[in-house]
């Protein structure tokens, strides 16, 4: 059975500070992505990493994708409230596997 | 274009009703999935569909069950409902059916599904 764990479950912060999300697994995947959810809407997709060790950077976001494809991160720089969400990785094999997600609250 | 709609939004069943979903899916995308969202967790797989035909099935009792039309379309199925099957179910469409490398997933809004 493939298991995501993201980490923490749960971050509040202040507006302008950096975070990191994680996103670990003992299974290799072929890709990894990168959502965002807000209350009552689906996910929508940020990134998806493929190579093992690519970083991507959106913006203030910054993806980074494991040598051995087995975990990955998200960082932000410089937060701001409307980064607030749920942020949920999901690896890729012949479906999608989500983690439980990270609930960030940036506070103004 | 119109993204990925579900219906209806919101329903509220009582334990051992049967319950129907609907999913359109972004026009040209062939195939549908469908997750399950319970409160505080991520979405859990449940079918895929591409160009009528299952692809995939998560680990879900037969009570689930799933189909999709010719116009891509597609309907979600619980009988015997139980309290635990209480969740936010997601629609998701893309192209083609995932082959593990990145496909795009359009999930639409969801349904949430109070079983009283």
């Amino acid at each position: 059975t493939q298991l995501l764990e993201q980490s923490p479950q749960f971050l509040s912060i202040q507006e302008g500070e950096n975070l990191t999300v994680y996103c670990n697994s003992s299974s290799v995947f072929s890709s990894l992505q990168w959502y965002r959810q807000e209350p009552g809407e689906g996910p929508v997709l940020l990134v998806t990493v493929v190579t093992g060790g690519e970083v991507k950077k959106l913006k203030r976001l910054t993806f980074q994708f494991g040598d051995a494809r087995k975990d990955s991160s998200l960082h932000i720089t410089a937060a701001q409230p409307g980064d607030t969400g749920l942020y949920l990785c999901a690896g890729a094999w012949n479906k999608l596997v989500f983690g439980a997600g990270t609930i960030l609250r940036v506070k103004s | 274009d119109a993204g990925v709609t579900q219906s209806p939004t919101h329903l509220i069943k009582t334990r051992g009703q049967q319950v129907t979903l609907r999913c359109s899916p972004i026009s040209g995308h062939k195939s549908v999935s469908w997750y399950q969202q319970v409160l505080g967790q991520g979405p859990q797989f449940i079918f895929q569909y591409y160009e009528k035909e299952e692809r995939g099935r998560g680990n879900f009792p037969d009570r689930f069950s799933a189909r999709q039309f010719p116009n891509y379309s597609s309907e979600l199925n619980v009988n015997a409902l139980l309290l635990g099957d209480s969740a936010l179910y997601l629609c998701a469409s893309q192209s083609q059916p995932t082959s593990g490398f990145g496909e795009k997933l359009f999930f639409g809004s969801g349904t949430q599904l109070s079983v009283l």
